[in-house]
């Protein structure tokens, strides 16, 4: 699977997008975009995936560029519960093991 | 519908000691994958389990370590003789099928070993 870069930290004002970057520059034309979340001492909890389409669901926003090489994870209005370490996830569509980076570390404040 | 129950959520062990952690996935799913978080680290996978049939369990270390889905119960994961760098959170997903883990997993909670 392709390896991912995300930043380390971010912060975000409650009520403002949080828009969560991330590269994978060796992503094969196989691969998927999956985004994670692990709020503190949770389990990890399943965002959103994509191939090359943008995608939306009622949790955010997937945006893929068109080259692929990196995307950008977007939560229209962050709230205090959106705290919690975000990881990008590259991943072939038969494949089933999740190779979880760092993530990135991201903090909505008042 | 009740989620991916892992118990117990905590669980202490003195350097040694035997350590069983167990995971009954969520009703209709038949696949189970365990996963290790070491502090401040990500999650890294260990093993794949169907019922009666390990699937790959090359991100187990080679000895200790042991995991199972029998055909009736929860799926368990046997740490033998822990020492303290075992001291962890291990995480338990599952799907209804391997294809389907395209949509997501469903992770439990965690059990938290700590090796003293």
């Amino acid at each position: 699977d392709a390896k991912t870069t995300q930043p380390t930290s971010m912060d975000c004002a409650e009520g403002r997008a949080a828009n969560l970057p991330c590269n994978h520059s060796t992503i094969s034309g196989n691969e998927y975009v999956y985004w994670y979340r692990q709020i503190h001492s949770q389990g990890p909890q399943y965002i959103i995936h994509g191939l090359k389409n943008n995608e939306t669901n009622e949790m955010a926003s997937l945006i893929i560029t068109e080259d692929r090489k990196s995307s950008t994870l977007i939560l229209p209005h962050a709230t205090l519960r959106d705290t919690a370490v975000y990881y990008c996830i590259v991943r072939v569509s038969s494949g089933y093991a999740l190779n979880f980076g760092k993530g990135t570390s991201l903090l909505v404040t008042p | 519908n009740a989620g991916v129950m892992q118990n117990p959520r905590h669980l202490v062990r003195r350097r040694g000691q035997e350590a069983r952690l167990r995971c009954s996935p969520m009703k209709g799913h038949s696949h189970v994958y365990w996963y290790r978080q070491l502090p401040e680290e990500g999650l890294k996978f260990m093993v794949y389990l169907q019922k009666e049939n390990i699937i790959d369990e090359s991100g187990m270390p080679k000895e200790r370590f042991s995991a199972e889905f029998p055909k009736e119960g929860p799926s368990i994961l046997r740490i033998q003789q822990v020492v303290r760098g075992d001291s962890a959170a291990y995480f338990c997903a599952s799907s209804p099928s391997q294809t389907e883990t395209n949509y997501g997993y469903t992770f439990g909670s965690g059990t938290r070993l700590t090796v003293v």
